[in-house]
């Protein structure tokens, strides 16, 4: 099986960079997904790596090692409304993804 | 255009009681997975189906199953429920079996009382 691990809860001051962490432990990976999760809200995709490296979208970079089964997501230009959740995911086999147990990144004025 | 669709929105059942979840994916979606999500914590994989037929089973009792309709649709049922099924049942769609990048509706929050 698979198990990911990232810090709980983030804060950061608006404008600012932010990284979030993950490891993970697994077997059968195919790769690592990054979704965001507002309060009460439906998690949003946000960023895929499959192969080792930077995938850049807009203000969101996502980063793989495979090597050091780990990766990061990097917010840059923070905003009040990027206050949410954010999960990583590692994707395997039959279109399931283990979700780590979430961050929670405030955002500060 | 309509994204993934879930209901009810809301539900309080009964301890041993059954209960039927609903989700429509996007038009075109063929393949519908289930996720439950626990407050504080990440979801966890149930059920995948693509093209009517189960592709992917997470570490959940056989009282939940589960099951996908010609028009792609899907319901998950749970049967004898108990105090520790009350969670946020996420249904989450891709155009194919993809292994990333899912649109998740806004799920079903299931309260057993």
């Amino acid at each position: 099986g698979q198990s990911l691990e990232q810090p709980s809860e983030v804060t950061a001051v608006e404008g600012a960079i932010v990284q979030i962490n993950c490891t993970y432990q697994t077997s059968g990976f195919y790769g690592l997904s990054w979704y965001q999760q507002h309060d009460g809200g439906a998690p949003t995709f946000l960023s895929y790596n499959a192969l080792d490296g930077l995938e850049e979208t807009g203000r969101f970079s996502s980063f793989l090692s495979r090597s050091d089964s780990y990766g990061y997501l990097l917010l840059q230009e923070l905003q009040m409304k990027d206050s949410a959740s954010y999960f990583c995911a590692g994707a395997s086999r039959a279109g399931k993804s283990t979700f780590g147990d979430g961050t929670t990144l405030t955002v500060k004025p | 255009d309509a994204g993934v669709t879930q209901s009810p929105t809301h539900l309080i059942k009964t301890r041993g009681q059954h209960v039927t979840l609903r989700c429509s994916p996007i038009s075109g979606h063929k393949s519908v997975s289930w996720y439950q999500q626990v407050l504080g914590q990440g979801p966890q994989f149930i059920f995948q189906y693509y093209e009517k037929e189960e592709r992917g089973r997470g570490n959940f009792p056989d009282r939940f199953s589960a099951r996908q309709f010609p028009n792609y649709s899907s319901e998950l049922n749970v049967n004898a429920l108990l105090l520790g099924d009350s969670a946020l049942y996420l249904c989450a769609s891709s155009p194919d079996r993809e292994i990333y990048g899912y649109t998740f509706g806004s799920g079903t929050r299931l309260t057993v009382v």
